[in-house]
């Protein structure tokens, strides 16, 4: 089991550029998270998807914030135009509906807009 | 306004002692309680945790204590070992489990020799 796996580990980019993060969960999880990690806000989560489908997206910050599950195996998280305080970690994590525990993490992004 | 909250940022104690983490919790929604174990560069991996009906879960040099009336947990590492030195995240959830996890913002645990 390669775990989740996320891509890129490292994002440098301009402020105003597009910024598209990837996501492949764990085979067989149905159900999968983005969480964004910052020294002020902690881990905070900022969407997610049961069977591909966004259930709860309070959590995305400004209308500049996007994600997408268009099967089972991929998502995306995309910023645009991305600014410098979008900089953070950003973890993708999976889990299957039954039971309580069970979240996985991938290794996470670091983004950073300057 | 932070739901889950973890109030020491950091804690240093020696090789061999008891390590003990607290988290608060203000949502009386919330009926299970994670722990998570992050090292630098790494995404946060599964530690320990304990369903609210139970005041206490114990696996290995682990144990997680839940106290529903004060909304208080705590993480004991008997003994603390070198590799336990990493930043832990408290986690909690409702809603059967579908939802997403609330997180402490951590607490930098430093295992000294």
């Amino acid at each position: 089991d390669a775990g989740v796996i996320q891509s890129p580990r490292h994002e440098v980019t301009e402020m105003g550029q597009e910024v598209t993060l990837r996501c492949k969960p764990i085979s067989g999880h149905n159900s999968l998270f983005w969480y964004r990690q910052t020294m002020m806000r902690g881990l905070e989560l900022l969407i997610y998807f049961n069977n591909n489908v966004p259930i709860d997206d309070s959590g995305m910050p400004e209308d500049r914030f996007s994600a997408k599950m268009p099967n089972a195996s991929f998502s995306t998280l995309k910023i645009q135009p991305s600014e410098p305080r979008d900089s953070a970690v950003y973890f993708c994590a999976s889990r299957t509906r039954t039971g309580r525990g069970g979240y996985t993490f991938g290794s996470g992004t670091r983004l950073t807009v300057v | 306004d932070q739901q889950v909250k973890q109030n020491s940022p950091s804690l240093s104690v020696q090789e061999g002692r008891i390590s003990i983490l607290n988290c608060d919790y203000t949502n009386s929604m919330f009926d299970y309680f994670l722990w998570y174990k992050k090292y630098p560069a790494e995404g946060p991996t599964f530690l320990i945790s304990i369903s609210s009906i139970k005041d206490k879960n114990e696996d290995g040099r682990f144990t997680v204590f839940l106290n529903k009336s004060a909304k208080h947990l705590s993480l004991h590492i008997v003994p603390s070992q070198p590799g336990d030195s990493a930043v832990y995240f408290c986690a909690a959830n409702s809603g059967g489990g579908a939802d997403g996890l609330t997180f402490g913002k951590g607490t930098h645990l430093i295992i000294q020799p």
